[in-house]
């Protein structure tokens, strides 16, 4: 059974920090992983998509990786700002007879303070 | 295009009501799921579809139904609310494409007394 961890689970930076978010997965068979931003008591936003052929995917100042040998995809994010505090959650995709359902982290908390 | 909208956005209920969640979406995705996220935790999937006329369970469909009569919409529905079924629900859809991207809805806040 795929699990998917999330460290840390909070974060507290100050503004124009970068920052890395880390995501871990048990089963490297995965089609691909997104990442998401959720903003407290709304919905789900995607960041960015990256296939399991892919390295990485760029978005602005967000930058996410993988590295599925290892089990392992990182959310880089550059000159933080206070606009950036929400909760960021990773979620891994098996593909196949799956149906492009989702396991998913609990989500890191980051806080970016002025 | 609206995307994936959901009503209502919170409810209150009583051990034992019932009530049916509503998930619609305009962008024509074949696939449709059912997510649930309790406080502090990730999203947990209670049913999926991958085309009207079929449906199958996720992780956690216990105390669930779900039917899917049209491309567009995807109702859960909740038979004898229990405390247990307090979370935020989620409704999603995508498309069957080489990068299979969700989308989400807003959510349903629900509390079960």
């Amino acid at each position: 059974k795929q699990e998917v961890t999330q460290i840390p689970a909070a974060l507290s930076v100050p503004e124009g920090e970068n920052l890395v978010l880390n995501c871990s997965f048990t089963d490297s068979a995965i089609y691909n992983l997104q990442w998401f931003r959720q903003d407290p008591g709304k919905g789900l936003t995607s960041l960015l998509l990256i296939q399991s052929s892919q390295r990485e995917q760029t978005s602005g100042r967000l930058n996410a990786s993988l590295d599925k040998s290892s089990g392992r995809s990182t959310l880089y994010i550059a000159a933080s700002q206070p606009g950036d505090s929400a909760t960021y959650l990773c979620a891994v995709n098996a593909g196949g007879t799956s149906y492009g359902k989702l396991t998913f982290g609990q989500g890191t908390i980051l806080t970016v303070h002025p | 295009n609206a995307g994936v909208t959901q009503t209502p956005k919170f409810r209150i209920l009583k051990i034992g009501q019932s009530m049916t969640l509503q998930c619609t979406q305009d962008m024509n995705h074949n696939y449709m799921y059912w997510y649930r996220q309790d406080p502090g935790m990730g999203l947990k999937l209670i049913y999926y579809s991958v085309g009207a006329g079929i449906t199958d369970k996720g992780e956690v469909p216990n105390g669930y139904n779900v039917s899917r009569s049209t491309t567009e919409d995807f109702p859960l529905r909740l038979e004898l609310a229990a405390p247990s079924q307090t979370s935020v629900y989620f409704c999603a859809s995508s498309y069957v494409s080489l990068y299979n991207e969700q989308f989400f809805g807003p959510g349903t806040r629900l509390t079960v007394l």
